[in-house]
């Protein structure tokens, strides 16, 4: 079956540092890969997906690359800013439907 | 564009009693699916539906949960009766129908924190 691995959290850098968020999948066939972010008393939003082989995703500063070779899409952002505190999903549907399979999750806190 | 609406945002009940969640998806959204999210973990799919339709339900425990989308829009989730291990948060999430192997972006409620006691 499809399980998605990621690091656990939480996760606690000060505001400019480097992050990185490691997945690493199993999935059948081809999957699509995606980063969802969970801010304080809010729902779960997309932050960036790829869909096949060595495509990057991007959005808000953030990249992922999908890397078939090593079956991981880590996230990473060059500087954090307090606001991206949230709680970080890593997710992938594979075979053609959009059912989601989820990693537990990454807390990430930004302290000034 | 308004996004996917759930209510009620908390509930509280204790052991053995029902309960039912409402969804309200994206307008023209074929798509609805209903996550249950235990703290510490990722969202796990209980149903998806297509238009009214069930896609998958797999993992529903259908001995005490059901749901149902009768016209193709809204959509309720029961729990009777609740267990304390039902407490959890209840994502509804709904998108386009993708199209062929092309996923489609699913978009979230911000769900119902159900606590039983």
């Amino acid at each position: 079956g499809n399980s998605v691995t990621q690091m656990e959290g939480p996760v606690t850098l000060s505001e400019e540092a480097f992050l990185t968020i490691n997945c690493t999948y199993t999935a059948t066939g081809y999957p699509s890969l995606f980063w969802y972010v969970q801010y304080p008393g809010e729902g779960l939003q997309l932050l960036l997906k790829a869909t096949k082989a060595d495509d990057k995703g991007s959005n808000k500063g953030f990249e992922a690359t999908y890397r078939k070779e090593t079956t991981s899409f880590h996230l990473e952002k060059g500087s954090v800013q307090v606001s991206d505190s949230a709680v970080y999903f890593c997710a992938l549907t594979s075979g053609g439907g959009n059912k989601l399979t989820f990693g537990t999750g990454t807390q990430l806190k930004v302290e000034l | 564009e308004a996004g996917v609406a759930q209510s009620p945002r908390y509930k509280i009940i204790e052991k053995r009693q029902s309960v039912a969640f409402w969804c309200n998806p994206i307008s023209g959204h074929a798509t609805l699916y209903w996550y249950q999210q235990i703290l510490g973990q990722g969202p796990k799919l209980l149903i998806q539906f297509q238009n009214n339709g069930v896609v998958d339900d797999s993992q529903l425990p259908k001995d005490r949960f059901s749901a149902e989308r009768l016209k193709g829009v809204d959509s309720t989730l029961k729990i009777q009766p609740a267990k304390l291990e039902d407490s959890a948060v209840y994502l509804c999430a709904s998108s386009l129908v993708g199209t062929g192997f092309v996923s489609t972006e699913a978009f979230f409620g911000q769900g119902t924190r159900l606590t039983v006691v």
